[in-house]
């Protein structure tokens, strides 16, 4: 079954500090990749994507991601993390020929940066 | 500045009432999704429209029904609202006929039955 594992529940980083938050994926052929945050009481806003191309990627708000597909990751991250980073962050999967537009969740990763 | 609406941030319903959700998005997209989401479980589809009157079941959509009379207007259906539905209901839209395009969401609402 196809899936994705966002391995950490809560990831813990102080302010200045560089943060990574872990996606890696179960699917099958090159899928599109996504990243979405969700601060507290909101609804989910878009990151970054990857589709094709260079294998890091940059989005809003300062936040990278790394795609590696030996080891079918990508991971988020940040150099110098801020208080308002706090948040929850979602990692989101696309089957490349899924007809049905449908995306395939991890569970989420909770981050809290510490002053 | 792009928005997808829903009518009701927070609603506190009892078991057996028909609940109505409602979501609106003025960015002309074709798709528009339901999901639900739960602590620990991300996000889980309940319906998406890819169209006018058109609709497809995602993950769970039982116990749900969704209704796509016009466009910009997405709405999810509880007929008889249980207590395993109390949860958080995000709306979202897409435009594009491709998965490489991101997902617009709305604020969300919360669904507390009694």
């Amino acid at each position: 079954a196809q899936s994705v594992a966002q391995p950490e529940d809560q990831v813990n980083v102080a302010e200045g500090n560089p943060l990574t938050v872990k996606c890696t994926y179960s699917v099958s052929g090159n899928p599109y990749l996504f990243w979405y945050v969700q601060y507290p009481n909101r609804g989910l806003q878009f990151l970054l994507k990857y589709i094709t191309g260079d294998n890091l990627v940059k989005g809003s708000y300062g936040f990278e991601a790394e795609f590696n597909k030996s080891q079918t990751s990508f991971h988020l991250k940040k150099p110098s993390a801020l208080v308002s980073d706090s948040a929850l962050y979602f990692c989101a999967v696309s089957p490349p020929r899924d007809s049905n537009y449908q995306l395939i969740w991890g569970a989420g990763t909770k981050l809290i940066i510490k002053p | 500045d792009v928005k997808v609406t829903q009518s009701s941030r927070y609603l506190v319903k009892r078991t057996g009432e028909k609940v109505f959700l409602e979501c609106v998005q003025d960015m002309d997209h074709e798709n528009m999704f339901w999901y639900r989401q739960d602590p620990g479980l991300g996000l889980r589809l309940i319906y998406f429209s890819y169209d006018v009157k058109m609709k497809e079941k995602g993950d769970i959509p039982e116990g749900y029904s969704v209704s796509r009379e016009k466009k910009e207007r997405f709405s999810l259906i509880l007929e008889s609202a249980s207590t395993n539905q109390t949860s958080m209901y995000l709306c979202a839209s897409k435009g594009g006929t491709v998965n490489t395009g991101e997902l617009f969401f709305g604020e969300g609402s919360r669904l507390t039955v009694l």
